[in-house]
């Protein structure tokens, strides 16, 4: 499969706590992303890093990646509960228009 | 428009039936894609277009799976014969092209009774 695989498959945690998810994929890629959905929901778009970028940064998200390791991860400072929601990451493999998504990380964060 | 519009949201059809799901994207993005999700799962690829051109259908499952974008901005995705497997959420997304995020519609989300 060269769909990108997210650990944990679940997380629970405190409201104010950080949350780290990762994703580990098995091709060379031209990107990576990560997006949110929100139960019933369409996917949002959070953040966008290209192979020859190591770490990006978006309020309080901030996504790193190891091509040498071929993983990613996703770590969400100070949460809130409005960040309950389930987080992909999706390969953009490289030569392909397509993007190609894991099964997601279920984030819940307890008042 | 300002987001990715898709109709209808909920749709109800009857084993056997013919359905026509609806995607209109962000004026101007030349990219669009359909996904199929089932509940639990991650999004899995169906198909994607660059303007009117269908350049990659390998996700379709079957050949009851029918995608068309003609003037290339609408897109309707045809799902003929309904089984229920075909029970999903089908979302459509659209882009300014490779190296860049998709934008993602609400979805519709398909029952098979």
């Amino acid at each position: 499969s060269q769909q990108g695989e997210e650990d944990p498959q679940a997380l629970s945690i405190q409201e104010g706590e950080n949350a780290t998810m990762n994703c580990s994929y098995k091709t060379s890629i031209n990107n990576l992303q990560w997006y949110r959905q929100n139960s019933g929901r369409g996917l949002v778009h959070l953040i966008l890093i290209r192979s020859n970028e190591r770490e990006k940064h978006s309020g309080r998200l901030r996504v790193t990646l190891d091509t040498s390791k071929k993983s990613s991860s996703l770590l969400i400072t100070a949460s809130r509960a409005a960040d309950t929601a389930s987080y992909f990451c999706a390969i953009a493999n490289q030569g392909a228009q397509k993007l190609v998504f894991g099964q997601g990380t279920r984030l819940t964060i307890n008042p | 428009g300002a987001g990715v519009s898709q109709s209808p949201r909920y749709k109800v059809a009857k084993r056997g039936q013919d359905v026509a799901l609806r995607c209109d994207p962000i004026s101007g993005h030349v990219s669009l894609f359909w996904y199929q999700q089932a509940l639990g799962q991650g999004p899995e690829f169906l198909t994607y277009f660059q303007n009117e051109a269908q350049l990659d259908k390998s996700g379709l499952p079957s050949d009851r799976f029918f995608a068309e974008r003609p003037e290339g901005s609408v897109s309707t995705l045809k799902i003929q014969r309904t089984q229920q497997e075909d029970s999903a959420v089908y979302l459509c997304a659209s882009s300014r092209g490779q190296g860049n995020g998709y934008t993602f519609g609400s979805g519709t989300r398909l029952t098979v009774v």
